[in-house]
């Protein structure tokens, strides 16, 4: 398995609060991406790096930010959780190379009551 | 942008008849395509991918896929499902200059003893 960590992996909070989710990889990958799966919708694309500090926009990225302060860290932040961002968050890495797949993480089920 | 479509959200069959998921892409540029398959509760792991070297691709547990430009598909089949074979599966595409994966909607398959 490619090293990918997701961390938590279940959540609960509550409307309103702050909530940070951590992918960390020990691949070296360039490329890191946060997506999140629910059900009829597959997986959309949240926000993606590709590189430290560099940073970009996915399809669903209102409500969400993310920081890539090291190579193997990327986080995903809440700043006001609402009942609509419930879901399952994965956390995918990828060479540079376009022709490579991507390796996901195990997800991380966020709950916001 | 790039974008693929998979109809049927849920595909019923017979344990040791066909399996036939039919995704189709929209690109503007020669694309990379993946099947993943995600089992119960974990993270998505690639079945096969396409990346220009040749147009029937074969992957893992007996999947193979075949890529058409002129229908600008790329359907995945296995002769003989197994029960095993039950599991959500996504096709996603990438092109060259971008390094985004964009995944379709997801096909549920059961299989039926």
């Amino acid at each position: 398995d490619a090293g990918i960590t997701q961390s938590p992996r279940h959540k609960v909070t509550e409307t309103g609060t702050p909530v940070t989710l951590r992918c960390h990889q020990t691949e070296n990958h360039r490329y890191m991406y946060w997506y999140r799966q629910d059900p009829g919708h597959g997986l959309r694309l949240i926000h993606y790096s590709y590189g430290v500090k560099d940073t970009d926009k996915g399809e669903v990225s209102d409500g969400y930010s993310v920081s890539r302060s090291k190579t193997e860290d990327f986080l995903l932040t809440l700043e006001s959780a609402t009942s609509s961002q419930t879901s399952v968050y994965f956390c995918a890495i990828k060479t540079g190379d376009l022709n490579t797949e991507a390796f996901f993480g195990q997800g991380t089920r966020l709950t916001v009551v | 942008a790039q974008s693929v479509t998979q109809l049927g959200s849920h595909v019923s069959v017979s344990e040791g008849a066909l399996v036939l998921l039919r995704c189709n892409y929209s690109s503007s540029v020669p694309p990379y395509l993946f099947w993943y398959v995600q089992y119960p509760n974990q993270g998505l792991q690639l079945l096969l991918k396409y990346t220009s070297a040749a147009t029937l691709v074969k992957g893992i547990n007996g999947f193979e896929a075949e890529f058409k430009k002129s229908e600008t598909s790329f359907h995945l089949t296995k002769p003989s499902a197994h029960m095993s074979d039950a599991a959500e599966y996504f096709c996603a595409v990438s092109s060259y200059g971008n390094n985004r994966l964009a995944f379709g909607k997801g096909n549920q398959v059961v299989v039926i003893p």
